[in-house]
């Protein structure tokens, strides 16, 4: 079945580590996106690609870092100079032209 | 600072009641708007998208969209308790990057 995997689930980091969200589709979507959620709030766009070698930042670039090597790949960093990296990281991708997202299960981040 | 408002609830309705959600925007250049449903710890899944004023209905869900008011609300008939969730609203602001712009969420509670 077609869609969208994240790994890992559930992911625990201490401070001053990177991590490394990983982002996999098969969807044959060109436009992919990374947004965080933090708690009882709603969805922050973070990077997002439109196509393979290219990406742009969102609103809340600052400390994460992507690449779009491949079509079906678009993983994120999580580097040691985000300040508050403890959330749930949503990564989603859009097909056509409507607009539609479509989101991956989520990757949740706890740094201790 | 685009922007998308939405009351964070709980709205609390009884079962086979309606339950009514709003959402407003501030780009009234906004072309295309989404209600999403996130249950408690998943990733958001897409319920209903509209792009011209007017009504849209999907089974017991109806979204309408006011450009002129820059309103879009999301009816849900003979609401279920499998209906309690959080409710997003998305709307796209830039067509340029196709990302969405997310509200905080509301609430729905349905009672037994």
């Amino acid at each position: 079945d077609g869609g969208i995997t994240q790994s890992p689930k559930y992911l625990f980091r201490k401070e001053g580590q990177n991590v490394t969200l990983s982002c996999e589709q098969n969807l044959n979507h060109d436009a992919m996106y990374w947004y965080r959620q933090d708690p009882g709030q709603g969805l922050r766009l973070i990077y997002y690609s439109q196509i393979v070698n290219d990406f742009q930042k969102g609103d809340i670039a600052e400390g994460y870092s992507v690449s779009r090597e491949k079509k079906e790949s678009f993983p994120l960093t999580v580097t040691s100079a985000q300040k508050n990296p403890t959330a749930f990281y949503l990564c989603a991708s859009v097909g056509g032209y409507t607009g539609e997202l479509f989101f991956g299960e989520g990757s949740r981040l706890t740094v201790l | 600072q685009k922007e998308v408002e939405q009351n964070s609830g709980p709205l609390s309705v009884p079962e086979g009641a309606i339950a009514s959600l709003n959402c407003t925007y501030s780009d009234r250049g906004s072309q295309s708007f989404f209600w999403y449903r996130q249950y408690s710890g998943k990733s958001p899944e897409l319920i209903m998208s509209i792009y011209s004023n007017g009504d849209k209905e999907d089974g017991r869900f109806t979204a309408q969209l006011n450009k002129a008011s820059q309103y879009v609300s999301l009816l849900i008939r003979d609401s279920q308790p499998s209906d309690s969730a959080t409710y997003l609203c998305a709307v796209n602001h830039d067509t340029g990057r196709r990302a969405l712009t997310f509200g905080s969420g509301t609430r729905l509670q349905v009672q037994p």
